[in-house]
């Protein structure tokens, strides 16, 4: 079966730097996706890694190592926009998205 | 370019009534995926199309749900009746083969 593990919720502070967490298992492999996610809005693309190693897009990084079924995404110099649930979601062997249930991210001042 | 759009953002309807929502992809992409996302819970995928067919409907929760995608283009998803319990987010998303997915602002829906 397929299972995607990502923690609930995080704490941090502006300006700091904050990495979440993401641990699947799947029998099929297409890529992992990192989504944001505001209240009530639909998800936005961040990230997408299909080899390992790290993807830096300006304050967003994202890290995947295949052969571990881990990835994370980094977000540096965190900004009070950047307060929204975080979104994991691995593509399978049918071109299906698998997601996890999201890690909502608090920024304090 | 246009995005993938989604119509209506929001519709309130009385339970035992039909709903029809409407999912434009972005031109050219074969592949379009319905999720609803119910307040309080992860996003649950319910089908997969590429082009016109069906490739994956292991989703739909029951059989008042019906989604259509005619001439491969645009998709509509059906609820009929509609019960309390299909209140939420419905998003469409759409993508080529092995890209990343590019998801509409969804529809709210409300069953009261």
């Amino acid at each position: 079966g397929q299972n995607i593990d990502q923690p609930t919720e995080m704490t941090a502070t502006e300006g700091a730097i904050v990495q979440i967490n993401c641990t699947y298992q799947t029998s099929g492999f297409n890529g992992l996706f990192w989504y944001q996610q505001h209240a009530g809005e639909a998800p936005t693309f961040l990230s997408y890694n299909v080899l390992d190693g790290l993807e830096e897009k300006g304050r967003f990084s994202s890290f995947l190592s295949r052969s571990k079924g881990y990835s994370y995404l980094l977000l540096k110099e965190l900004q009070m926009k950047d307060s929204a649930s975080y979104l994991c979601a691995l593509l399978d062997s049918n071109y299906q998205l698998i997601w996890g249930a999201g890690t909502k991210l608090i920024i304090k001042p | 370019e246009a995005g993938v759009t989604q119509f209506p953002s929001h519709s309130v309807i009385e339970k035992g009534q039909t709903v029809t929502l409407r999912c434009d992809p972005i031109s050219g992409h074969d592949n379009l995926y319905w999720y609803r996302r119910v307040m309080g819970k992860e996003i649950k995928f319910l089908l997969h199309f590429v082009k016109e067919s069906k490739q994956d409907e292991s989703g739909m929760p029951n059989n008042r749900f019906l989604a259509e995608r005619t001439g491969g283009t645009y998709s509509t998803l059906k609820v009929q009746p509609a019960e309390l319990e299909d209140s939420g987010v419905y998003f469409c998303a759409s993508s080529q083969v092995g890209l990343e997915a590019f998801f509409g602002q969804g529809t709210r829906l409300t069953v009261v």
